[in-house]
């Protein structure tokens, strides 16, 4: 595609629900990205894939949250059991190079627990 | 202490000024180094990236960076309305980028 595809783009569930949001990077990017943005801050780093490999998840926040690349393309970050304060818009980017520095984002995907 | 910097803002110029956005870094080993633009609701886009000691211009817009003071800026010449934005900085340490929170550039007609 054009650009990097998140979905959905809004979701509002109820506590202790599991959520998975789905990435689709720019297609022939390597390196893909998810990152999380509370309002007014940066977008905070949880993890990132070189093809299909997970190369660093030191950024998810504890053992509830979870990503795969199975394809080494579409992406899926899954939160288990999620908490009012997983509330934020999770944020997914890639880039052409493996580990690249340049990458590019997707719109988001918001989430709001209830 | 953060590992990226920036003051939160807001800044606030008047138009036709220059803009000066500021990021000071943690981690010696980063070796590039990068400023986003993100409007209120968007995603952040690339502006500017920065790999070398000096200055970097691209039209109205001039990166600095000096790794001796672990320190980045983004100067914005004839600053428009159309600038306001919040500026995030970023370091590639590498393997992942790391934002900083953001300085918020509000630029008055």
């Amino acid at each position: 595609g054009a650009g990097v595809s998140q979905s959905p783009r809004y979701k509002v569930t109820k506590r202790g629900q599991d959520v998975a949001l789905r990435c689709d990077p720019i297609s022939g990017h390597v390196s893909l990205y998810w990152y999380r943005q509370a309002l007014g801050q940066g977008p905070e780093f949880l993890t990132y894939f070189n093809y299909e490999a997970q190369q660093d998840k030191s950024g998810l926040p504890n053992d509830r949250f979870s990503a795969e690349r199975p394809e080494g393309s579409i992406s899926t970050l899954t939160i288990q059991r999620t908490e009012q304060r997983d509330s934020a818009m999770y944020r997914c980017a890639s880039s052409p190079y493996s580990s690249g520095n340049t990458i590019y984002f997707g719109e988001g995907s918001w989430l709001t627990v209830v | 202490q953060k590992e990226v910097e920036q003051n939160s803002g807001p800044l606030s110029v008047p138009e036709g000024a220059i803009a000066s956005l500021n990021c000071t870094y943690s981690d010696r080993v980063s070796q590039s180094f990068f400023w986003y633009r993100q409007y209120s609701g968007k995603s952040p886009e690339l502006i500017m990236s920065i790999y070398s000691n000096g200055d970097k211009e691209d039209g109205r817009f001039t990166a600095q960076l000096n790794k001796a003071s672990q320190y980045v800026s983004l100067l914005i010449r004839d600053s428009q309305p159309s600038d306001s934005a919040t500026y995030l900085c970023a370091v590639f340490p590498p393997g992942k980028l790391i934002f900083g929170q953001g300085t918020e550039l509000s630029v008055k007609p």
